[in-house]
């Protein structure tokens, strides 16, 4: 079975600075996509960066980086230069494929809820 | 693009009455469509996902006869709770996978149940 742990129910930046979020997961699948979404008090998830099991360099998305550490299992969010806008909750989830149907499902942590102070 | 919608965004129904929620892919064809169900301050977990014209696929522990889930066409799912119950009052998010990017699904901005 999938795991992913989220270990900070909640985190604090300056506005400016830089903020890393915390994901490990469990697999024992070879192939598996991490993802980490935005999910502002509005409700709506909002796809922010993806990290392939086999893509050897770490994904960026804007201010957005992925650092991937693949032997660790960890998948940790990196956001630069932070904005007000920026204060929400954060999930990292990760892609499990079905071995029958091909179908796929998203496995989700409990969220980190980012503040950011001005 | 990648578009999707739901309707109505937000409903509060009485007790032991049915409620439709629709998910639209509104830019794209959605060959497979995933129903969540989110409690205030946890984590989304996936009920069911379902492929355009066949049986949608229920998670253990989610009642297929309670959640009844209608993938009609390429860009229309519908979960409908049935019978419903103030325990079932959460959010629930529907996202949609196309055929352009293999690995994204698309979210749409959830509608709140409330139950009285």
């Amino acid at each position: 079975a999938q795991k992913i742990t989220q270990t900070q129910p909640g985190m604090f930046v300056q506005e400016k600075e830089a903020v890393t979020l915390d994901c490990t997961y469990d697999t024992s699948d070879q192939s598996y996509g991490l993802f980490w979404y935005k999910q502002p008090s509005s409700g709506e998830m909002i796809f922010l960066i993806y990290q392939g099991s086999y893509d050897e360099q770490n994904a960026t998305e804007g201010r957005y980086s992925l650092n991937f550490q693949k032997a660790r299992k960890s998948a940790n969010l990196v956001i630069s230069a932070s904005q007000l806008g920026d204060s929400a909750m954060y999930f990292c989830a990760m892609r499990e494929e079905y071995s029958q149907g091909g179908s796929e499902k998203l496995v989700f942590g409990k969220g980190t809820k980012l503040t950011v102070n001005p | 693009g990648a578009v999707v919608s739901q309707h109505p965004s937000w409903v509060i129904c009485k007790s032991g009455t049915s409620v439709k929620i629709e998910c639209r892919s509104l830019d794209f064809q959605a060959t497979t469509m995933f129903w969540y169900r989110q409690f205030p301050k946890q984590s989304l977990m996936l009920m069911a996902t379902s492929n355009e014209g066949s049986k949608a696929t229920y998670e253990q522990g989610v009642e297929k006869d309670k959640f009844l889930i209608n993938h009609a066409s390429l860009t229309l799912s519908t979960l409908t709770v049935t019978s419903a119950h103030p325990e079932d009052s959460s959010f629930y998010i529907c996202s949609a996978k196309g055929r352009r990017n293999y690995y994204e699904q698309y979210f749409g901005p959830g509608t709140r149940l409330t139950v009285t």
